[in-house]
Order: structure tokens, then C-alpha cells, then sequence
């Protein structure tokens, strides 16, 4: 059964700063991985998606890597704004559950960025 | 506006009552799909519908009954709930496509008493 695991799991860094958020599998048999943004009590804005066949994609301040093999995603986030403050969710595709987009989740990192 | 649209936003209901979560969304995908969010836990994936039809149920409750009447719409029918279903309920749509990304609506707050 595909686990997901995020680490670490809240984070609190001064405005400014360049930050990584860590996501790791334990099935590499996935079609694509997929980045999130959570603010509390809202639902979940994509962030990145990142094909099976990809190692990193861009948006922004934001960099998303990819290595299928060793079951591992970073999330990069260049010069932290206090705007970033969220909770950040990592979800993959399992290549095994058949039609549809179904993710496994992890659990998330909570981001603060501070003044 | 992410093009997935959940209504109620907040729902409070007794363990005796009937409710239902909508969920419309407006990007042509032709898949929707129900998950549950608990504090402190993964999102969990509660039904799929592709194509209109249910292609998943994984493990849940009959108190919980999912309607996919097309591929824009798509109801949780609710009843005889109890408090530990209290939970976001999140609405998702995407294309059936394996390669395309996931689309969330702002999720229903849902307090059991």
C-alpha cells in the first residue's frame, strides 16, 4: 500500500528565506506527483504537478523536484513571503488504482513565515 | 475561484438528520471525486465517479450516499451520522486522463453534534 510521508511537519522561518519542504513514497509505481497549498479551514489550490517522466517543474518562487526512484519530492520555495504561510500538502498518483486521478496523500507541512 | 464549487461551505447537523453536500464544477473534467479530511490525517479518498459512474468506494459507511446525476454535479447524501464523521469534506474533478491534475473545491465543514 502507497504511504506518503512529509517531513517536517510545521516549520517557521523568518521572511526572506529560502526554504524545502520534503515529501517521500514508499511505491515508485506512480503516474505523476502533485503539490498543494492548504490555508486553514480552505480547500487545496494546485500548486505543481510533475509527470512520472519529469524531474522538476517551476512556478514562480516555487520548485518542485522529482525522484521516482528513491520515492522522493522536494518542494523549493525561494525568498519566503509571510503570504506562503500555509499548510503544504504532497499527494501521488499510484499507477495500480485503475481510472480516474485517485491521490494518496500525506499529511502535510504547516508553514509560518514570519515578519 | 478554482472552478470547483462546494455548497454549503459550513454544515452543523444532528445525528438524526438528513443532509447533502453539492458540488458543481465548471472545467469540463469528466471525473469527480469525494474525499475527507480529519484533523491530523491524510486526506482520504471516499468516492470516485468517472464518466458518471461509480468506479470506487473505498470502505465507506452506508450513512454516507454519493449521486453523480452528470458530469458537472455531484451530491454526498448524508444520514444518521455520528460525531467522528465531523470533517472537511472536499470535492475534487480532474479528466480521466492519467496525466492531468486535480482540481479541489473549498470543502464543506462538517460538525456532527
Amino acid at each position: 500500500k502507497q504511504e506518503v510521508t512529509q517531513i517536517p511537519a510545521a516549520l517557521s522561518v523568518p521572511e526572506g528565506e529560502n526554504l524545502v519542504l520534503n515529501c517521500s513514497f514508499t511505491d515508485s509505481a506512480i503516474y505523476n506527483l502533485q503539490w498543494f497549498r492548504q490555508d486553514p479551514g480552505k480547500g487545496l489550490t494546485s500548486l505543481l504537478l510533475i509527470q512520472s517522466s519529469q524531474r522538476e517543474q517551476t512556478s514562480g518562487r516555487l520548485n518542485a523536484s522529482l525522484d521516482k526512484s528513491s520515492g522522493r519530492s522536494t518542494l523549493y520555495i525561494a525568498a519566503s513571503q509571510p503570504g506562503d504561510s500555509a499548510t503544504y500538502l504532497c499527494a501521488v498518483r499510484p499507477i495500480l488504482t485503475g481510472g480516474g486521478n485517485k491521490l494518496t496523500f500525506g499529511t502535510g507541512t504547516q508553514l509560518k513565515v514570519e515578519l | 475561484e478554482t472552478g470547483v464549487t462546494q455548497t454549503p461551505r459550513h454544515l452543523v447537523m444532528g445525528m438524526t438528520n438528513k443532509k447533502s453536500l453539492k458540488c458543481e464544477q465548471h472545467l469540463g473534467h469528466n471525473a469527480m471525486y469525494w474525499y475527507k479530511q480529519s484533523a491530523k490525517k491524510p486526506l482520504e479518498l471516499m468516492f470516485v465517479y468517472s464518466l458518471e459512474e461509480r468506479v470506487e468506494n473505498n470502505s465507506v459507511p452506508s450513512r454516507f450516499s454519493p449521486e453523480c446525476p452528470n458530469s458537472s454535479h455531484l451530491f454526498l447524501h448524508l444520514h444518521t451520522l455520528q460525531p467522528e464523521d465531523s470533517a472537511l469534506y472536499l470535492c475534487a474533478s480532474s479528466f480521466t486522463d492519467s496525466h492531468t491534475e486535480a482540481f479541489f473545491g473549498q470543502g464543506t465543514r462538517l460538525t456532527v453534534v
